[in-house]
């Protein structure tokens, strides 16, 4: 199976600041049509994930673009521009290259 | 606007079964594959099991595979997750989602004595 890794696992952020995540797999998640696919989802308190990035970079609908991602092979990146208090919660990157699909450990948001 | 309601959920014993259902709206279900993914309490997310769009094609993770069934009516646009030899460690919230983009709420499965 692959593994994802993120980190950090949690950190607190002053509104207004840059937030940034990693997420490394134990393999290159780029297939041969030329995705990748790597997914960022956030769980806010009681919620279900919502997903926020699809194959690396892409914002879902309706998606702040303060949220972008980057990354290749198997080193990735979330990056928010300017954290705000809505964005508290736990982020999620997740493997669809290879069943079964793999998600990282989870990153907590919280507000300063 | 898509939406997923999942139902089912709930206590049962060791051994015992359960099925789970996930009635899909605004969108045309019997054109997406659609997965189950589990979360248990204070956990991380993994992975259940995903359906093709016509069903001809199931996948399931290692810890269920074998116990767990997951099929789909699509005349009903309904998903389903059937659930035999349930462990403890099965006990979760269980999301279905339309291809891992849309999630429903999801439905919570204790399993306990």
């Amino acid at each position: 199976d692959i593994v994802m890794t993120q980190t950090p696992l949690s950190l607190s952020v002053t509104p207004g600041q840059p937030a940034s995540i990693s997420c490394k797999s134990s393999q290159s998640l780029l297939h041969s049509d030329g995705k990748t696919y790597l997914y960022w989802y956030l769980q806010k308190p009681g919620q279900p994930p919502q997903l926020l990035i699809y194959e690396v970079s892409n914002r879902f609908s309706g998606v702040p673009d303060r949220f972008s991602g980057s990354g290749s092979g198997t080193d990735f990146t979330l990056k928010i521009s300017r954290v705000e208090a809505e964005d508290v919660g736990v982020y999620y990157c997740m493997q669809s290259i290879q069943l079964p699909y793999t998600f990282g450990q989870g990153t907590k948001l919280e507000i300063k | 606007q898509v939406q997923l309601v999942e139902s089912g959920g709930g206590v049962v014993q060791p051994g015992r079964s359960l099925r789970l259902s996930c009635a899909a709206s605004g969108f045309t279900f019997s054109s997406y594959g659609m997965h189950w993914v589990r979360q248990a309490p204070g956990k991380g997310l993994e992975w259940v099991a995903v359906i093709s769009y016509d069903g001809s094609n199931k996948y399931y993770a290692d810890s269920v595979k074998g116990r767990f069934t997951i099929s789909r009516d699509n005349s009903k646009n309904t998903l389903y997750l059937q659930m035999n030899s349930l462990r403890a460690e099965d006990t979760a919230v269980y999301y279905c989602a339309k291809d891992l983009e849309t999630w429903g709420q999801g439905t919570l499965v204790t399993v306990s004595s």
